[in-house]
């Protein structure tokens, strides 16, 4: 299993700037996801960050609206990049051990 | 785009009823994962499904995985309200895929 923390757990933010999430991990992993949940909403995938490389976003993210880093192997961070009320939503670090997939406590954004 | 349609989006229940929720891919699936997520929390991981007609059972929980790999279901029988919560189904689309696109989720309501 894996064990996930994330900083902060909630915040409430003013447009224009800029929130970085941490997400620490108990165990290496080689990738970690960085997920998008806004109120009563699905998952939606932000970005896969690999150590050692440039994160894969997917359709609709771009990296300079939320830069990733991923300096080690249980540990990355997520930037929310000069912030619109329609970025508030929920953001989730997951990592996937032997299959299954497991999520941090998420933080929940309001962007005002 | 390829989607992973679930349904229905929400079901209020009587505690001791049995409860359905159905999962279809537009295209074939690697495997299936369900996850639950209460009010607040985070997704849990329930079970993953990779062969085709799988099927596989957890106490009250029976998960099916479809012959042709494109559909799943999750059926808990006798329902409590400890099983309020909104359940999730996660699609590994085909080899070559490593992230999981998630179903809309059905949002489950157990009355006492």
């Amino acid at each position: 299993s894996a064990v996930i923390s994330q900083k902060p757990s909630r915040d409430i933010c003013q447009r224009g700037t800029s929130l970085t999430i941490q997400c620490q991990v108990d165990s290496q992993v080689t990738m970690m996801f960085w997920y998008r949940q806004q109120p009563g909403q699905s998952l939606t995938l932000i970005a896969t960050a690999n150590q050692g490389s440039e994160a894969t976003y997917e359709s609709g993210f771009v990296i300079d609206k939320f830069p990733i880093s991923r300096p080690n192997l249980t540990f990355s961070t997520l930037t929310v990049s000069n912030m619109s009320p329609e970025d508030s939503s929920i953001y989730l670090c997951s990592v996937t051990v032997l299959g299954e997939q497991f999520f941090g406590p998420g933080t929940r954004l309001t962007v005002l | 785009g390829q989607q992973v349609m679930q349904i229905p989006q929400y079901q209020h229940v009587q505690e001791g009823e049995d409860f359905t929720t159905y999962c279809n891919s537009s295209t074939t699936l690697s495997n299936i994962q369900w996850y639950k997520q209460r009010p607040g929390g985070h997704p849990v991981f329930l079970i993953q499904l990779v062969k085709s007609g799988e099927v596989k059972k957890q106490k009250r929980l029976t998960f099916q995985f479809g012959e042709a790999k494109k559909n799943s279901s999750l059926h808990i029988t006798a329902t409590q309200t400890t099983d309020v919560g909104t359940y999730f189904c996660a699609g590994l689309l085909g080899s070559g895929y490593s992230t999981l696109t998630f179903g809309k989720g059905t949002m489950l309501l157990v009355s006492p």
